[in-house]
């Protein structure tokens, strides 16, 4: 079981909105503003999405953002494409100096 | 241009031990936190442990499921962050990636995969 529960899959049109949602406590998600999301295609590195709850590093598609309230943090994909179809996990610093990570959602772009 | 080159993986017996090394450039290597994480097969993405710069005091964090058996250390003479894997476990198979870390911003190596296996 992980420590960040997030949803095991979404699915969306192309062009369509979708958000994926990760909840943690107040010792991790909700406590300082290290959340972070990440995308995984197989066979590939983790590619950096947002840090900071909702910075986007430079290269990452406008479409990316993130957001944060109380202990669940949010990654949204706008104007979603086919080349965004993959595995998106969250992760954030703990109050006792770990990192946590989601279960990993599954993005199918219908 | 941040890069991280992981090296050393690859087959290992249950019990035995590996050291991974991670070779950085591009960045002012003694003034960053270095991590490691690992994704089995199949499975999510697992963080394994961190040291931070000597201006941090060069602490170490562990998770839970490598603590007492794996080691952080690095030499920034060289800028070279190593993992140290003892008492290795079918478990920890898995791709190995070496991080530059900064808040949660982080720069990522290709990883090496380690297999345990008899």
């Amino acid at each position: 079981q992980s420590a960040l529960t997030q949803p095991a899959s979404v699915s969306g049109s192309p062009g369509q909105s979708i958000t994926i949602s990760c909840t943690g406590t107040s010792s991790d998600v909700g406590g300082d503003n290290y959340v972070a999301w990440y995308q995984l295609h197989p066979g590939k590195a983790p590619k950096l999405m947002i840090y900071d709850v909702s910075n986007r590093p430079s290269g990452v598609s406008i479409r990316f953002s993130g957001s944060k309230s109380g202990n669940t943090a949010s990654l949204t994909i706008s104007g979603l494409q086919t080349e965004d179809e993959a595995d998106y996990y969250c992760t954030s610093y703990t109050s006792i100096s770990t990192w946590v990570f989601g279960g990993g959602t599954r993005l199918t772009v219908l | 241009e941040v890069q991280l080159v992981e090296s050393g993986g690859g087959l290992v017996q249950p019990g035995r031990s590996l050291r991974l090394s991670c070779t950085a450039s591009g960045f002012i290597f003694g003034d960053y936190t270095m991590g490691w994480f690992r994704q089995a097969p199949g499975k999510g993405l697992e963080w394994v442990g961190f040291i931070r710069s000597k201006l941090s005091a060069g602490t170490t964090q562990y998770a839970a499921s490598v603590r007492g058996r794996f080691t952080v250390s690095r030499d920034d003479s060289k800028s070279v962050v190593y993992l140290q894997m003892n008492s290795l476990k079918t478990e920890d198979t898995a791709v190995y990636y070496c991080t530059k870390m900064s808040g949660s911003y982080a720069d990522w190596g290709q990883g090496t995969l380690v297999t345990v296996s008899s």
